[in-house]
């Protein structure tokens, strides 16, 4: 089945620095992968929609300069988080959608981001 | 703007109970979904429903679909421990936009 790889799975990192985590398709073309945002206990939250090739469509109130999101290829997007913050500590998830008939979406494994 | 209620929010069963999980949302959709998710870990998909009427079935759940009512069920038959879990809905227009989540705690 369709799978997509999500790295790093845990990171810590300290205040005022940058972090990526990159979300790739594995098996399959993915044109348009989307980024989420889980709090502790909480519903997932989407950031942004990632097209490849083209910028990413930010939900209202996601900062774009804050979470950059490169879509480059049909098997990868990334997200950084730059100049990370405390509050930045979050769960965070990618899913591909998989266009096959189906309409199935997939999700990456999560990055649980801690910012000290 | 799409919006996806889940109730309850919280669940305690007792193992072996019959239970339903609702899902309502605001906007003309074919494309229901639900997932699992265990702590710590990402999504597990469990049920796409894409028709009305569409009823699918694995094991001890039971998810059904009524677009008219823009309703969506998870039936849970003779709750077992490994079932605890959150479960999410979740509505694709485009984006998926997903319900609060279900916390579901089954106990012996």
């Amino acid at each position: 089945g369709a799978v997509v790889s999500q790295h790093p799975s845990r990171v810590i990192c300290k205040s005022g620095t940058s972090v990526k985590i990159e979300c790739r398709s594995l098996d399959f073309q993915a044109t348009t992968m989307f980024w989420y945002r889980q709090f502790p206990k909480k519903s997932l939250m989407l950031m942004a929609t990632s097209n490849e090739g083209s910028k990413a469509t930010y939900e209202q109130g996601v900062e774009k300069d804050k979470f950059l999101i490169n879509h480059a290829s049909l098997t990868l997007s990334t997200l950084t988080v730059t100049s990370a913050h405390p509050e930045d500590s979050s769960f965070y998830i990618c899913s591909a959608s998989l266009r096959d008939g189906g309409y199935g979406y997939t999700f990456g494994s999560g990055t649980r981001l801690t910012v000290v | 703007e799409l919006k996806v209620e889940q109730n309850p929010l919280f669940l305690s069963m007792q193992e072996g109970k019959n239970y339903t999980i609702y899902c309502n949302y605001s906007t003309t959709s074919d494309r229901l979904y639900w997932y699992r998710q265990d702590p710590g870990k990402s999504l597990e998909s469990l049920f796409v429903l894409l028709s009305n009427g569409a009823v699918k079935q694995e094991g001890r759940l039971m998810a059904s679909l009524d677009t008219k009512a823009r309703l969506s069920t998870l039936h849970i038959t003779a709750a077992v421990h490994d079932l605890s879990a959150t479960y999410f809905c979740a509505v694709a227009v485009g984006s998926m936009r997903f319900g609060a989540g279900t916390r579901l705690t089954v106990k012996p």
